[in-house]
């Protein structure tokens, strides 16, 4: 199974609203990522955790807020949103060695912030 | 991740006709991945180079990474329109930010049938 699997596909959301992004693989990765990929843009990281713990947070407003409950799950929790949150939000794992990293990433969920 | 300049930003080609996307650093890179997305898709890894000089082939792509480990180059020969999307190259953070991967600006392929 070389699959990330991410829900909801499509999400439209409030400014009041509070909702979770869910991603999840099976293929044994320890390392996850959170991006965020704006229209015609490259995906620009946001968190990265490494054997469950937050290794790497790209000065992300609070507003975001990552979660790792087991080696295969990452949420992304949002809450009080913003029009120019609006974007492709991908998660990627990988297995981090020193050498190699390739990243797989998952079908992304389709964020609109009304 | 080390920052990489990619041209061109948009290429146009006719079936049939080759097409390359560059990518360049001012600094050594440890390695460079190039990834595929198609529109309305999400980034598909195609590739890792690792050794100076390094060339790989996947069928009618041809990868190549640089002597000197700055820049790398996706040749596409004889184009088909399966083939467009936006081709990104990626950059591996070294050290303690070995999980960070970054982007180039891609290079968004369109290929008239």
């Amino acid at each position: 199974d070389t699959e990330v699997t991410q829900t909801p596909k499509h999400l439209v959301m409030g400014m009041t609203n509070k909702k979770s992004l869910k991603c999840e693989q099976h293929m044994g990765h320890r390392a996850m990522y959170w991006y965020k990929q704006k229209a015609k843009k490259p995906p620009e990281l946001m968190f990265v955790y490494s054997y469950e713990k937050l290794s790497i947070n790209e000065s992300v407003p609070s507003r975001f807020s990552p979660e790792c409950p087991n080696s295969s799950l990452l949420n992304l929790h949002l809450h009080a949103l913003q029009p120019e949150d609006s974007a492709l939000y991908l998660c990627a794992s990988s297995h981090p060695q020193v050498t190699e990293e390739t990243q797989y990433f998952g079908p992304g969920t389709r964020l609109l912030v009304l | 991740g080390q920052q990489v300049m990619q041209i061109p930003q948009y290429q146009h080609v006719q079936e049939g006709e080759d097409f390359t996307t560059y990518c360049n650093s001012s600094t050594t890179l440890s390695n460079i991945q190039w990834y595929k997305q198609r529109p309305g898709g999400h980034p598909v890894f195609l590739i890792q180079l690792v050794k100076s000089g390094e060339v790989k082939k996947q069928k009618r792509l041809t990868f190549q990474f640089g002597e000197a480990k700055k820049n790398s180059s996706l040749h596409i020969t004889a184009t088909q329109t399966t083939d467009v999307g936006t081709y990104f190259c990626a950059s591996q953070g070294r050290g303690g930010s070995n999980y960070k991967l970054t982007f180039g600006k891609g290079t968004l392929l369109t290929v008239n049938p």
